[in-house]
């Protein structure tokens, strides 16, 4: 069975752009949740998706943006980027129920140059 | 905002011996994942504890959950090389603005030495 996949695994953008990264949930998964991971630092929840809906969203401003599609996959949009946008940006799905475990994916390097 | 501690920051040893890393916070969570993750990739989940007092065994890691369910720890038996890398501790707060989210502590550096 396939884990939670995502693209691109990297990502160079000149600062003002927009970035779009794509994440693909374990099948059977509803739940789809997307973190920031900054060199030296923790893993800083951005947002929430759950059939369709954003349930829940972290302490980032509007520009971050996301949806998720009728078949739960997933997408984070990064407008007006900043150097300070660098990062690993994690996704992880699990299922509806909110005690269950969450599987990541293996990430995407953005870089804002 | 709910902040979970975890302790040490890094942490540096010889192949063969035990280690203990700790996770606390001021707040009941609802449920706690234990992650390692190797430098460029996604966190792998090592385990779940659900139920304060809760034992759990993986080989040489043993988890434990506090009886009040503020605090867990994560015990490494004879480490080996092939244990280095981050750990982290993971969260779910119940209710509130907390809801579904998941929330992390700072991460162990763990390097073992040959």
């Amino acid at each position: 069975e396939a884990g939670v996949t995502q693209s691109p695994t990297h990502l160079i953008k000149t600062r003002g752009q927009q970035a779009t990264l794509r994440c693909s949930p374990i099948s059977g998964h509803t739940s789809v949740y997307w973190y920031q991971q900054a060199l030296g630092l923790g893993l800083q929840f951005l947002l929430w998706y759950d059939e369709g809906e954003e349930r829940n969203r972290g302490n980032f401003p509007p520009r971050f943006s996301g949806r998720q599609f009728p078949n739960y996959s997933s997408e984070l949009n990064v407008n007006a980027l900043e150097l300070e946008d660098s990062a690993l940006y994690l996704c992880a799905s699990s299922l509806w129920d909110t005690n269950t475990e969450a599987f990541f994916g293996q990430g995407t390097r953005l870089t804002v140059v | 905002t709910q902040l979970l501690e975890q302790s040490p920051q890094f942490l540096s040893i010889q192949e063969g011996e035990n280690l203990t890393v700790y996770c606390n916070s001021s707040s009941v969570f609802s449920s706690l994942q234990w992650y390692r993750q190797e430098p460029g990739e996604g966190p792998v989940l090592l385990v779940t504890v659900v139920t304060g007092g809760e034992v759990k065994k993986l080989k040489r890691l043993t988890f434990q959950f506090g009886d009040a369910r503020k605090d867990s720890s994560l015990h490494i038996t004879a480490a080996q090389t092939g244990d280095t890398g981050l750990y982290l501790c993971a969260g779910l707060y119940a209710g509130g603005t907390s809801y579904g989210k998941l929330t992390f502590g700072q991460g162990t550096i763990l390097t073992v030495h040959p």
